[in-house]
């Protein structure tokens, strides 16, 4: 079945800085990735939805500067948390669609100490 | 109220058991997941249902569009069944996925 994989799983970074997550469908071309939040015990919650080569459109109280998406390519998006604040750590998941099927990636977990 | 009602929140279950997971919608869908999700975050993908039934290995997932709710049932089930299971449907007037808040399983030996 199709596959969509996120790097990396884990990533621990200081308060300040940038973190660069990737998410990459492997065996279909993905014309549309969603990026979501999962705060702890509570469901997921769509950030934002990205087509190749537009700019990605967030949902609402997301801030854009903060998450900054970019989908280069049909298997390649890309969330990059920008000035990481410890209320950013979260668990981030990917999803890709391609037609009328839509795949989830297996998430990453954020740390910002 | 949630669009996505899952039920039970929490289920305890012994080794061997079978265990049912239900998961009951109030939108129009086009398409439904199962989702399971391990201690320590990392998501699989379960299943993906737009009507009937489907099975792999000991998990059956099944769907009633008419009444809105679907079920995932464990056959013998085992402790590394341990996790929390998500419903996720997707809204066919919006095609944006809404989550249940999860199932978390435990299977004791």
């Amino acid at each position: 079945g199709a596959v969509v994989s996120q790097h990396p799983s884990r990533v621990i970074c200081k308060s300040g800085t940038s973190v660069k997550i990737e998410c990459r469908s492997l065996d279909f071309q993905a014309t549309t990735m969603f990026w979501y939040r999962q705060f702890p015990k509570k469901s997921l919650m769509l950030m934002a939805t990205s087509n190749e080569g537009s700019k990605a459109t967030y949902e609402q109280g997301v801030e854009k500067d903060k998450f900054l998406i970019n989908h280069a390519s049909l298997t390649l998006s890309t969330l990059t948390v920008t000035s990481a604040h410890p209320e950013d750590s979260s668990f981030y998941i990917c999803s890709a669609r391609t037609g009328h099927e839509q795949y989830f990636g297996p998430g990453t977990r954020l740390t910002v100490t | 109220k949630n669009e996505v009602e899952q039920s039970p929140q929490n289920l305890t279950a012994q080794e061997g058991e079978f265990i049912t997971i239900n998961c009951s919608y109030s939108v129009g869908i086009s398409a439904l997941h199962w989702l399971q999700q391990h201690p320590g975050g990392g998501i699989v993908s379960l299943f993906m249902l737009s009507s009937g039934k489907k099975k792999h290995g000991r998990l059956i997932a099944t769907i009633n569009i008419q009444e809105k709710h679907s079920s995932l049932h464990i056959t013998a089930s085992h402790p590394r069944d341990s996790a929390v299971y998500i419903c996720a449907v997707r809204d066919s007037g919006t095609y944006k996925y809404i989550f249940g808040t999860g199932t978390r399983l435990k299977v004791l030996a």
